[in-house]
């Protein structure tokens, strides 16, 4: 079984500052990683993922995450945010033998100040 | 446009008051399953379907029912809600399993409230 640890349910940030949302992930067997996205009132998008080769990914609106296996965490990061990036984030892990079963973490809930 | 479509958005209903929120996806996806999300829990699967016909519960089933007749459509059922089923309600669609490069497409969700 697989379980993801988002420690951090709410991170308050000022506009243009840089931020990190952490995520640690447990499982017996190797995994692919993922960040959603959830902006109010819809459903969620795909941020980034990991599932092989370089361990830093970059994905969409200026965000990047790092794949660390030793530290098993996959920590979302974004030098300068905006206030639209006001949302929830969620991470989540699939089993890389097989199965699409999506487990997440708890969310974390990303709040930019003017 | 790739979408998930959900309906309704929002529902209040009453205590075992049968209803059916549907879900439909135009991408021809095999995997769909349904999500409850629920303040510092985050999402927890309810049921999921692999291809038509076959459904498989998920962490949380009790209480739900879902069926697979089509390929595109995966309704979820609540055949007697409780106020513990208050919550949100996304359904999602992806590629088979398997297939490494997996994205889930999630609907806009359904607020549910039984009262």
């Amino acid at each position: 079984a697989q379980s993801v640890t988002q420690l951090d349910s709410q991170v308050p940030v000022f506009e243009e500052a840089p931020v990190e949302l952490r995520c640690n992930y447990s499982s017996s067997v190797s995994v692919y990683l993922f960040w959603y996205v959830q902006y109010p009132n819809q459903g969620l998008q795909l941020l980034l993922k990991y599932l092989s080769g370089s361990t830093l990914v970059k994905g969409i609106n200026g965000f990047e995450a790092e794949f660390n296996k030793s530290q098993t965490s996959f920590h979302l990061r974004k030098p300068s945010v905006h206030i639209s990036d006001t949302a929830e984030y969620f991470c989540a892990v699939i089993p890389t033998g097989g199965g699409n079963k999506l487990t997440f973490g708890t969310g974390t809930q990303l709040k930019v100040e003017l | 446009e790739a979408q998930v479509t959900q309906n309704p958005r929002y529902l209040i209903t009453v205590t075992g008051k049968k209803l059916t929120v549907t879900c439909s996806q135009n991408m021809n996806h095999e995997y769909m399953s349904w999500y409850r999300q629920d303040p510092g829990l985050g999402l927890r699967q309810i049921y999921y379907s692999m291809n038509v016909e076959v459904t498989d519960k998920g962490d949380v089933p009790e209480g739900y029912k879902v069926s697979r007749k089509e390929k595109r459509n995966f309704p979820l059922i609540l055949e007697s809600p409780s106020p513990n089923q208050t919550s949100l309600y996304f359904c999602a669609s992806s590629l088979s399993r398997g297939v490494p490069n997996t994205e889930a497409f999630f609907g806009q969700g359904t607020r549910l409230t039984v009262v």
